[in-house]
């Protein structure tokens, strides 16, 4: 079945720092990747997609490539600051439209 | 901010009770996942209801059920509590639109009921 594999955290960075969490899936078919973000007490929010290989999602700084080749979503971003401290989490959309998720990431970015 | 919005944000029950938790889906939105997200974990699907019929179900058991209504809100049921099900439950809603390929609905969360069994 489908499934998501996402580094493992937590990750502690200073602010301004490059960050990059690995996400790899198995799936059938062309899954839609996403990555959503989760601050403390609140529900998932979409962060950025992608639908297609090759296509590359981005908001607020973040950025991800659907690499089909290596079945890889990794997010990125260049320099991260305080207010980027969450949990984020890879996920995929297959077929039959149910997401699964990875474990999540724990993010803490120090001033 | 969504449009979902879930009831209770806060529920504590104890082992063998029954729960119902509710949903308003995001204006025109057709369809509605519900998900258990248990501490430090990811979210796992527990069911989908498409147009008021259930539309996928993950490895949940059958004391799991779910509704959806005609405005697409929908209640999330569980019988018997076991002090597992102790969780964050997350509903997600969603326009589905059939095409070739799915999956490429976004799902919009809300922020969650968070269930306590004693």
């Amino acid at each position: 079945g489908n499934s998501v594999t996402q580094m493992e955290g937590p990750v502690t960075l200073s602010e301004e720092a490059f960050l990059t969490i690995n996400c790899t899936y198995t799936a059938t078919g062309y899954p839609s990747l996403f990555w959503y973000v989760q601050y403390p007490g609140e529900g998932l929010q979409l962060l950025l997609k992608a639908t297609k290989a090759d296509d590359k999602g981005s908001n607020k700084g973040f950025e991800a490539t659907y690499r089909k080749e290596t079945t890889s979503f990794h997010l990125e971003k260049g320099s991260v600051q305080v207010s980027d401290s969450a949990v984020y989490f890879c996920a995929l959309s297959g077929g039959n439209n149910d997401m699964r998720f990875g474990a999540g990431t724990r993010l803490t970015v120090k001033p | 901010e969504t449009g979902v919005t879930q009831s209770p944000t806060h529920l504590i029950k104890t082992r063998g009770q029954q729960v119902t938790l509710r949903c308003s889906s995001q204006s025109g939105h057709n369809t509605v996942s519900w998900y258990q997200q248990a501490l430090g974990q990811g979210p796992q699907f527990i069911f989908q209801y498409y147009r008021e019929e259930e539309n996928g179900r993950g490895n949940f058991p059958p004391r799991f059920s779910g509704l959806q209504f005609p405005n697409y809100s929908s209640e999330l049921n569980v019988n018997a509590l076991e002090l597992d099900d102790s969780a964050l439950y997350l509903c997600a809603s969603s326009l589905a639109v059939v095409t070739s390929g799915g999956g490429k609905n976004i799902q919009y969360f809300g922020a969650g009921t968070r269930l306590s069994v004693l």
